[in-house]
């Protein structure tokens, strides 16, 4: 079946830094991938649509200038949080859809600013 | 504006017992309605899905029932047992050729099966 891999599946960073996710489908190409957030105990909240060498399209309220999303290539899409702030604490969660396969998650990666 | 709901934060089933999560939505374009299962710090894990022109999916001891006109699924599952215990999330997703079929969730039913 299809697997999608999350990386880290945690980290701690300080304040003012930057943090890079990465979301990579090991047995087929995805042709778009997902990014979520979730707080505790609530619910996944779509971030941005991202499509292979295309930009990102985000969704209202999410800011594309601190949530950076490349998508380079059919098997990769990355997620980076700049200047990170204990407010982007938060459990991040990429997906994958593909035409054969459906939607397919990663194991999630859970964010904290210190 | 919430376009999946799901009214019932928590829910609890003696085990044996049948469990019914309720899911609305508002959307008529949606196109398929998906159930996922989800442990804390996890990613969600596909459980069953039901396309817009169908009114009923079985899979083993999951049930999906789609009420179009009501705008309204429920997930069935019979028998409960404690390993369900989870929370139960329902999506909807939109036409690939609309806004690249995204999902959209609702905000989630915590089921607790008792022994």
């Amino acid at each position: 079946g299809a697997v999608v891999s999350q990386h880290p599946s945690w980290v701690i960073c300080k304040s003012g830094t930057s943090v890079k996710i990465e979301c990579r489908s090991l047995d087929f190409q995805a042709t778009t991938m997902f990014w979520y957030r979730q707080f505790p105990k609530q619910s996944l909240m779509l971030m941005a649509t991202s499509n292979e060498g295309s930009k990102a399209t985000y969704e209202q309220g999410v800011e594309k200038d601190k949530f950076l999303i490349n998508h380079a290539s059919l098997t990769l899409s990355t997620l980076t949080v700049t200047s990170a702030h204990p407010e982007d604490s938060s459990f991040y969660i990429c997906s994958a859809r593909d035409k054969s396969y459906g939607y397919t998650f990663g194991s999630g990666t859970r964010l904290t600013v210190v | 504006d919430q376009q999946v709901k799901q009214n019932s934060p928590s829910l609890s089933v003696q085990e044996g017992r049948i469990s019914i999560l309720n899911c609305d939505y508002t959307n008529s374009m949606f196109d398929y309605f998906l159930w996922y299962k989800k442990y804390p710090a996890e990613g969600p894990t596909f459980l069953i899905s039901i396309s817009s022109i169908k009114d009923k999916n079985e899979d083993g001891r999951f049930t999906v029932f789609l009420n179009k006109s009501a705008k309204h699924l429920s997930l069935h599952i019979v028998p409960s047992q404690p390993g369900d215990s989870a929370v139960y999330f329902c999506a909807a997703s939109v036409p690939l050729y609309n806004q690249g079929g995204k999902l959209i969730f609702g905000q989630g039913t915590e089921l607790s099966v008792k022994p």
